[in-house]
């Protein structure tokens, strides 16, 4: 089974600083993978994705994340750091299942933006 | 992308009731999906409900307590049965769409906010 480790509970930055929020993958084949972000009191927007294209992808509201193979990783980056960047961030990876996409997720990464 | 609103938005329950969660899309989708988000923790999927069909439960999910109906493509609903404590969480639904460049993605639903008491 496919697997997502995030490193750090809590990340915190100043507003202008890079942002890192680190992930790593478990997969036995090439997988799918995923950056969701939950703002506070609503649900998951998609952030970006890579699906065996590009192995650097650029998302929304300035993100991009890079796939590594050899590293099993996709890290997501910004940067500069926003106030409004401050929300907790799912990595996920997908694995196929009877003919759909199942989602496993990270445990997630809260971002704090200070000004 | 996908517009999908869920009701209630939040609840808060006695323990013993049941509560039914509805998710609807704006459009035809085939899979929908309900996930749960249990207070600082991660998602995890439920069950995946075909219109027509039984729903799909994963390991540690049971219909009896998460009873879900798909009646048609654009609408499902899921009771969490007999509720404790321990339901305290967050339902969230989610769709299967394709992409402006024709990939399957999953669009995900507000959010239900339960507290039970």
């Amino acid at each position: 089974a496919q697997s997502v480790t995030q490193l750090g509970s809590h990340v915190s930055v100043s507003e202008g600083a890079l942002v890192l929020l680190r992930c790593n993958y478990s997969s036995s084949v090439p997988p799918y993978l995923f950056w969701y972000v939950q703002y506070p009191n609503q649900g998951l927007q998609l952030l970006l994705k890579y699906t065996s294209a590009a192995t650097l992808v650029k998302g929304i509201n300035g993100f991009e994340a890079e796939f590594k193979k050899s590293e099993t990783s996709f890290h997501l980056t910004k940067p500069s750091a926003h106030m409004s960047d401050a929300a907790e961030y799912f990595c996920a990876v997908s694995e196929e299942n009877t003919g759909f996409q199942k989602l496993v997720f990270g445990t997630g990464t809260r971002l704090l933006v200070s000004p | 992308s996908a517009v999908i609103s869920q009701k209630p938005s939040r609840d808060i329950c006695q323990r013993g009731t049941s509560l039914t969660i509805q998710c609807q899309v704006d459009s035809q989708v085939t899979m929908m999906f309900w996930y749960r988000q249990q207070p600082g923790q991660s998602l995890t999927l439920i069950a995946t409900a075909n219109q027509g069909s039984e729903a799909t439960y994963e390991s540690g999910f049971v219909i009896d307590k998460f009873p879900i109906s798909r009646p048609n493509l654009t609408f499902s609903t899921l009771t969490v049965s007999n509720m404790s404590p321990e339901d305290s969480s967050i339902y969230l639904c989610s769709v299967e769409r394709q992409d402006q460049q024709g990939q399957e993605t999953q669009y995900f639903g507000p959010g239900t906010r339960l507290l039970v008491l």
